[in-house]
């Protein structure tokens, strides 16, 4: 069965630094989203990618964030300077469209801390 | 806005039924979707509705109300394995684009032997 593949599944960095995190959507899926979830929280939306453009982006992706689909394959989120309240379990998910009625399909995360 | 409510916690034994509620007040509706999300776990997919009634799955079937903003799942000969938070979702916006999934805080549901 297809999957979305994310990596790294656990990433540790110091506060102000860079982090870039990595997904490898389902390969015929055109729509792509980040969603994030602190601990004990909801998933909550970061944004949505379409067509090599950002769709939508929720009141938490702010200029510290940027996605990328650099080649035909990877789909990144980049936090550019870490915030210890950016600690989280970040999602990956895809969609084809034409079959939303079965959502997305997630990655299995990465788990973010900021030290 | 949108707003999605379901309870945080609930408790059943083994080989019980068990019915979680969620009601939501979102702009626009293109479905509501359960997922079921095992702690440190990615969700994952167990049911979409988009017009009213019941969608059964094995063991686990799920309702909507469009016109009362309420959506139950129930799940039915419960098993260990089931211990897990149950996530209810809605797409909202224009049901021709794929627009994003917006969750519920989820209900997390303890099995009892």
């Amino acid at each position: 069965e297809p999957e979305v593949t994310q990596t790294p599944s656990h990433q540790v960095t110091q506060m102000g630094q860079e982090v870039i995190l990595r997904c490898v959507p389902i390969s015929n899926h055109l729509y792509f989203y980040w969603y994030r979830q602190i601990l004990g929280q909801k998933v909550e939306f970061l944004v949505s990618f379409y067509n090599n453009e950002i769709s939508e982006k929720s009141e938490i992706f702010d200029d510290q964030f940027s996605v990328e689909r650099p080649d035909g394959s990877n789909f990144t989120l980049k936090i550019r300077s870490t915030k210890l309240e950016d600690s989280a379990m970040y999602f990956c998910a895809s969609s084809e469209l034409g079959t939303a009625n079965y959502g997305y399909t997630f990655g299995s995360g990465t788990r973010l801390t900021v030290v | 806005g949108q707003n999605i409510d379901q309870p945080t916690e609930m408790t059943a034994t083994e080989g019980a039924i068990v019915q979680i509620n969620c009601t939501y007040q979102t702009s626009g509706f293109n479905g509501l979707f359960w997922y079921q999300q095992h702690a440190g776990e990615a969700p994952t997919f167990l049911s979409y509705n988009v017009l009213d009634g019941l969608e059964e799955k094995g063991r686990f079937s799920s309702f909507l109300s469009r016109s009362k903003g309420y959506s139950y799942l129930l799940l039915k000969e419960l098993q260990m394995k089931d211990s897990a938070s149950y996530l209810c979702a809605v797409r909202g916006g224009d049901p021709n684009r794929d627009d994003k999934i917006i969750f519920g805080k989820g209900t997390r549901l303890h099995i009892l032997p």
